[in-house]
């Protein structure tokens, strides 16, 4: 399976951009960039996904390489609610990895009043 | 639309015993994942079902083991209860059809203590 690597943790402010990296330098051609987000004692909600171009929705923004080693999540406003374990995921198109998402350990974001 | 329903919710088991979990995915989805979330871990892929088959499985023993119904709704069993399976259980479910390029949407979980 393809892996992703993300930071441990990262802080912001509140009303503050931030901007999460992943780095997944195996990625091959048909796998998608997913990223989903964790709440204490919840399941994992869907934040973007992308595969070429850069994506937009009404939660935040996703910012993908040109030679698609990495991608950037873009959160333009953190507000409090936005704190939460951030994982970068590739959900793989081929074979044995069809549709399966492979979990890392994810980016701890903590937001500052 | 309730989205994903997981039940129960808590449950405690003793070591040795089987558990069945339950899942009820989103109305309209026909693939249905389960993911074991140890504490301050990810979630790793169990299982995927789809057609009533299991189409992909993680790296999990032949303890866990699960079924799907024609209503697209699945079961999650483990036997043999171990102190390490004690975990936060989720699943989650997609259409088949677009499922690379779609959002998979995950109950909130059956959370497992295995005493």
């Amino acid at each position: 399976d393809a892996k992703t690597t993300q930071p441990n943790s990262m802080e912001s402010n509140e009303e503050e951009p931030v901007h999460l990296p992943c780095n997944h330098s195996t990625i091959s051609g048909t796998d998608y960039i997913h990223w989903y987000r964790q709440l204490p004692s919840q399941g994992p909600e869907y934040v973007i996904h992308g595969l070429t171009s850069n994506v937009n929705n009404r939660m935040a923004s996703l910012a993908i390489a040109e030679d698609r080693k990495s991608s950037t999540l873009i959160l333009h406003r953190a507000t409090l609610r936005d704190a939460a374990v951030y994982y970068c995921i590739l959900r793989g198109a081929g074979g044995t990895s069809y549709g399966k998402l492979t979990f890392g350990q994810g980016t701890i974001l903590t937001v500052h009043p | 639309d309730a989205g994903v329903t997981q039940s129960p919710t808590h449950l405690i088991k003793t070591r040795g015993q089987q558990v069945t979990l339950r899942c009820s995915p989103k109305s309209g989805h026909d693939t249905v994942s389960w993911y074991q979330q140890a504490l301050g871990q990810g979630p790793q892929f169990i299982f995927q079902y789809y057609e009533e088959e299991e189409r992909q499985r993680g790296n999990f023993p032949d303890r866990f083991s699960g079924h799907q119904f024609p209503n697209y709704s699945s079961e999650l069993n483990v036997n043999a209860l171990l102190l390490g399976d004690s975990a936060l259980y989720l699943c989650a479910s997609s259409p088949r059809v677009s499922l690379m390029n779609t959002e998979a949407f995950f109950g909130q979980g059956t959370r497992l203590t295995v005493v």
